[in-house]
C-alpha cells in the first residue's frame, strides 16, 4: 500500500526566510502530487499540485517533483506569519482511481 | 468557491451509542469522501462515494458505515461508537474534471466518545 511520509514534523522559521517542506512516497507509479494547507481549526485547502517531473511556481510557492527519487517538496519564498499552518502532502493512488493518500503533515510556524 | 457543509460541528457521544455525521455539498461534484484526522496520522480515508447510491470502503472502514442518498448528501454512521473513534472528521467533495481531483473540505466535526 502507498506510504506517504513528510519531514520535518514541525518547523519554525523567521519572517522572510525560505521554507522547504519534504514529502516522500513509496509507489513509483504514482501520478499526481499535491500540497494542502490547513490553518488552525480550519478545513484543509488545496494549495498547488503537479503531474510531471520538474518544478512549478505560483507566486511565492514552488513545487519540485523527482519521481525517480520518490520525492517532492514545497518551497515558500519570503515566508510570512500568515503562512503558519499545517501543510499536508498528498499523492494519488497508482491504481487508476484518484483518491489521494495524505502524509501526516508538517506544522510550520513563521515568527514575525 | 466550492461549498461543503458539515453538521454538527461538535458532538459528544457515549460508548455504544449511534452517531450520524452529515455532509452537504452544493457543487454538484460526483465524488465525496469522509476522512478522520488525528495527530501524527494526517488525513485517513474512511469511506467514499462516486455518486448517489454508491459507497466504497477507504483505508480504515471498520466501525463505520456510509450513506449517499443523493448527489448533495453523504453521511457517516457509527452504529456502536467507541472511544477510539474520538477524532476530527472531515467531509470533502471532488471532481476530476478530466485530469486530477481537487478536494474541497468542510469545516470538520469534532467527535468525542466518552
Amino acid at each position: 500500500q502507498q506510504k506517504v511520509q513528510q519531514s520535518p514534523e514541525s518547523l519554525i522559521v523567521p519572517e522572510g526566510a525560505m521554507t522547504s517542506l519534504n514529502c516522500t512516497f513509496s509507489d513509483s507509479a504514482s501520478q499526481y502530487f499535491a500540497w494542502y494547507r490547513q490553518h488552525s481549526g480550519k478545513a484543509p485547502k488545496a494549495l498547488m499540485s503537479i503531474f510531471s517531473n520538474g518544478e512549478k511556481e505560483e507566486g511565492r510557492f514552488t513545487i519540485h517533483l523527482n519521481k525517480a527519487s520518490l520525492h517532492f517538496s514545497l518551497h515558500i519564498r519570503d515566508s510570512q506569519p500568515s503562512d503558519s499552518a499545517l501543510y499536508l502532502c498528498a499523492v494519488s493512488l497508482s491504481s487508476g482511481s484518484w483518491q489521494l493518500i495524505f502524509g501526516s503533515g508538517t506544522q510550520l510556524t513563521v515568527m514575525p | 468557491e466550492a461549498a461543503v457543509t458539515q453538521s454538527p460541528r461538535n458532538k459528544v457521544a457515549v460508548t455504544g451509542g449511534k452517531v450520524t455525521l452529515s455532509c452537504n455539498q452544493t457543487n454538484n461534484h460526483n465524488n465525496m469522501y469522509w476522512y478522520r484526522q488525528d495527530t501524527g496520522h494526517g488525513l485517513r480515508l474512511i469511506h467514499y462515494s462516486y455518486g448517489a447510491g454508491s459507497t466504497e470502503k477507504g483505508d480504515i472502514p471498520d466501525g463505520y458505515k456510509a450513506s449517499r442518498p443523493s448527489q448533495e448528501n453523504f453521511s457517516l454512521i457509527l452504529e456502536l461508537a467507541t472511544p477510539s473513534q474520538t477524532s476530527v472528521y472531515f467531509c470533502a467533495s471532488g471532481d476530476t474534471g478530466g485530469s486530477a481531483e481537487t478536494l474541497y473540505f468542510g469545516s470538520g466535526t469534532r467527535l468525542t466518545v466518552l
